[in-house]
């Protein structure tokens, strides 16, 4: 079956520290991978995608960068966290034909 | 021309009632219509999704009616209850073509049925 995982479901991290968010997929091969970020009460805000290995399309500038070191791994990532990184993030894979299937989230708070 | 409209932003129902919520959008490329629901902490999941060829989907309380000379569909929830208190997103893309397969998402319906 095909499932998502994504760690961790919560984080607490300091101004000015290092970010690392993975997410991984089993099930499916080469699919497209999405990074979300929904600050509380919005909508989804699509900061990056991914159509294959090493291939990252960023949507939105800004501190955060992200990686896809093998097939099913995307990696969410930044060198400096700010106060505005705060949010909730969420992975997700793309069936063609049938949407997306998220991950349950991971609640940043940057403090 | 990327664009999906989502209206009302927020929506108070009582219990039994209908809940409705519309969508537009631009792109007539489009050709996979999707509701998401997402409750409190947890990532959003796929609620009913329609696709151009017919004007109208139904699953239990959930309907979709799409029509396509206007570029609008909308979510019904009939006998509405306080469990079906979430948020809804609608969102659209081509089924297929990589990329161009990614959803456009509307902004979000809060929805809250009261008791």
């Amino acid at each position: 079956s095909q499932t998502i995982h994504q760690w961790p479901a919560t984080l607490v991290q300091p101004v000015g520290s290092p970010l690392s968010l993975e997410c991984t997929v089993e099930g499916t091969s080469n699919p497209n991978l999405y990074w979300y970020r929904q600050a509380a009460g919005r909508g989804l805000q699509l900061l990056f995608y991914s159509v294959g290995i090493g291939q990252i399309s960023s949507e939105v500038p800004q501190n955060l960068s992200a990686s896809r070191p093998q097939d099913r791994q995307f990696i969410l990532s930044s060198k400096k966290l700010l106060l505005s990184d705060s949010g909730f993030y969420l992975c997700a894979w793309m069936t063609e034909g049938y949407g997306y299937t998220f991950g349950s989230g991971t609640r940043l708070t940057v403090v | 021309q990327q664009q999906v409209k989502q209206s009302p932003q927020s929506l108070i129902v009582q219990k039994g009632g209908i809940s409705i919520i519309n969508c537009a959008y631009e792109n007539t490329a489009f050709d996979y219509f999707p509701w998401y629901q997402q409750f409190p902490g947890k990532g959003p999941a796929l609620l009913i999704a329609i696709r151009p060829d017919v004007s109208e989907k139904k699953e239990g309380r959930f309907t979709i009616s799409f029509n396509k000379s206007a570029k609008q569909f909308s979510l019904h929830i009939m006998d509405s209850q306080p469990g079906d208190s979430a948020t809804y997103f609608c969102a659209a893309s081509r089924r297929y073509g990589g990329s161009q397969g990614n959803l456009i998402f509307g902004k979000g319906t809060k929805l809250s049925v009261k008791p």
